[in-house]
């Protein structure tokens, strides 16, 4: 069980377009996902956290006007880096808090997307 | 000083050794404690969760909380190289956010 899948696993693109991408807990709704970035031999860095049916909440720094993010339903989140440009060269992760009274603290991740920007 | 600690590593045991891993904290709020297992190029996996002080058990795995002195363990019996990866503790007070530590990396030597 919780199982979160994230797709795609790697992209490459111009710089100058817009990539998305995709978060789906597979066997439990979750009401809130988290979307991460994560340097080389880094530890993660939260950009925002999702709520199904809200706006997301952006952490201090990070371009609302960049990254989109939207919740439509219980199952899916998909981030979206507009106008890509080299520097958002990264490791975007995204999660899934967990349903439950306990499991509700625990946080489920996708296996990553690598945004190559040329 | 930040508020999880975790030595960076790199860490290399032979196969067969006890690993202990750790992290010390430094809010008393947190009362939730996860490890996270992130191979290379890859999600963190979810290893162990334990609410608030004690041990947990899972196969080769434990899991040590100590609130008292703000200090957690993750214990890995009988390496193999297959444990090879980045270790990342995570904490939290229960208001949804998990503050991770840097995350150790761990080489199990054949």
């Amino acid at each position: 069980g919780a199982v979160v899948s994230q797709h795609p696993s790697w992209v490459i693109c111009k710089s100058g377009t817009s990539v998305k991408i995709e978060c789906r807990s597979l066997d439990f709704q979750a009401t809130t996902m988290f979307w991460y970035r994560q340097f080389p031999k880094q530890s993660l860095m939260l950009m925002a956290t999702s709520n199904e049916g809200s706006k997301a909440t952006y952490e201090q720094g990070v371009e609302k006007d960049k990254f989109l993010i939207n919740h439509a339903s219980l199952t899916l989140s998909t981030l979206t880096v507009t106008s890509a440009h080299p520097e958002d060269s990264s490791f975007y992760i995204c999660s899934a808090r967990g349903a439950g009274a306990l499991s509700k603290n625990i946080q489920y991740f996708g296996a990553g997307t690598r945004l190559s920007v040329l | 000083q930040k508020e999880v600690e975790q030595d960076p590593g790199p860490l290399s045991v032979p196969e067969g050794a006890i690993v202990s891993l750790n992290c010390t904290y430094s809010n008393s709020a947190f009362q939730y404690f996860m490890w996270y297992r992130q191979y290379s190029r890859k999600g963190p996996e979810l290893l162990m969760y334990t609410y608030s002080s004690g041990n947990k058990e899972d196969g080769r795995f434990t899991a040590q909380v100590d609130k008292s002195s703000k200090y957690i363990s993750l214990f890995i019996r009988d390496s193999q190289p297959s444990d090879s990866a980045t270790y990342l503790c995570a904490m939290s007070g229960g208001n949804e956010k998990l503050t991770f530590g840097t995350g150790t990396r761990l080489t199990i030597i054949p």
